[in-house]
């Protein structure tokens, strides 16, 4: 079946663009996660949805960061003003129910900005 | 609570040999310990999982053992093949809707 689809892979902006990252998680999972990924880390939580509801969203570092997923299966992650410290690979995950199962994540978006 | 810590940050085997990598966390609520597989541009893989009432679970050649006293666990790979080289981390899952990840564990097998 397929997995975890996030486009695009590759983002490259200039400092202060908007950019915008898809998510298209497995299908009939209840829950979706947002993590950061930087150079030789593992990835960092960012945000967590139960269907629609945003339920966490102690992990996004600034109010640049924007996250939504409006019918309960796409998610959207938006970054304002993009300055050079967000530059990483950006990593959905989805799981069948909560935190506490399987997550499965998707390839990622890498995120350069110059 | 939040950390995890992984050893040894590298780790090379022969092919055929055995891989252990070990992580301990000090918060006594986690209850749920994934291994994920990453390679390199792509995304992390789960490849074995254990929850907090199970001291050890094996899937073919991975395994997975915990030690809730000690707070560590650990992953087993057994009769390595250079597809298993890769990074691997470790997490748990305690009562603050995430996964928290170790640093990762490059893991390389010699052919």
């Amino acid at each position: 079946g397929a997995g975890v689809s996030q486009s695009p892979r590759y983002k490259v902006a200039k400092r202060g663009q908007d950019v915008a990252l898809r998510c298209d998680p497995i299908s009939g999972h209840v829950s979706l996660f947002w993590y950061q990924q930087a150079l030789g880390q593992g990835p960092e939580f960012l945000t967590y949805f139960q269907n629609e509801a945003q339920l966490d969203k102690s992990g996004l570092p600034s109010d640049r960061f924007f996250a939504e997923r409006p019918e309960g299966s796409v998610s959207t992650l938006k970054i304002q003003r993009t300055q050079q410290e967000d530059s990483a690979v950006y990593l959905c995950a989805s799981s069948l129910a909560g935190f506490n199962q399987p997550q499965h994540f998707g390839d990622g978006t890498r995120l350069s900005i110059l | 609570g939040e950390n995890v810590e992984q050893h040894p940050s590298t780790l090379s085997v022969q092919e055929g040999d055995s891989a252990v990598i070990k992580c301990t966390y000090s918060d006594s609520a986690s209850n749920y310990f994934p291994w994920y597989k990453q390679e390199l541009g792509k995304g992390p893989q789960l490849i074995i999982d254990i929850r907090s009432n199970v001291g050890e679970k094996k899937d073919q050649r991975i395994a997975v053992t915990l030690n809730k006293t000690a707070k560590h666990f650990s992953l087993h790979i057994t009769e390595t093949q250079p597809e298993d080289s890769a990074v691997y981390f470790c997490a748990k899952a305690s009562g603050n809707n995430r996964l928290a990840f170790g640093k990762g564990n490059q893991v390389v097998v010699i052919p």
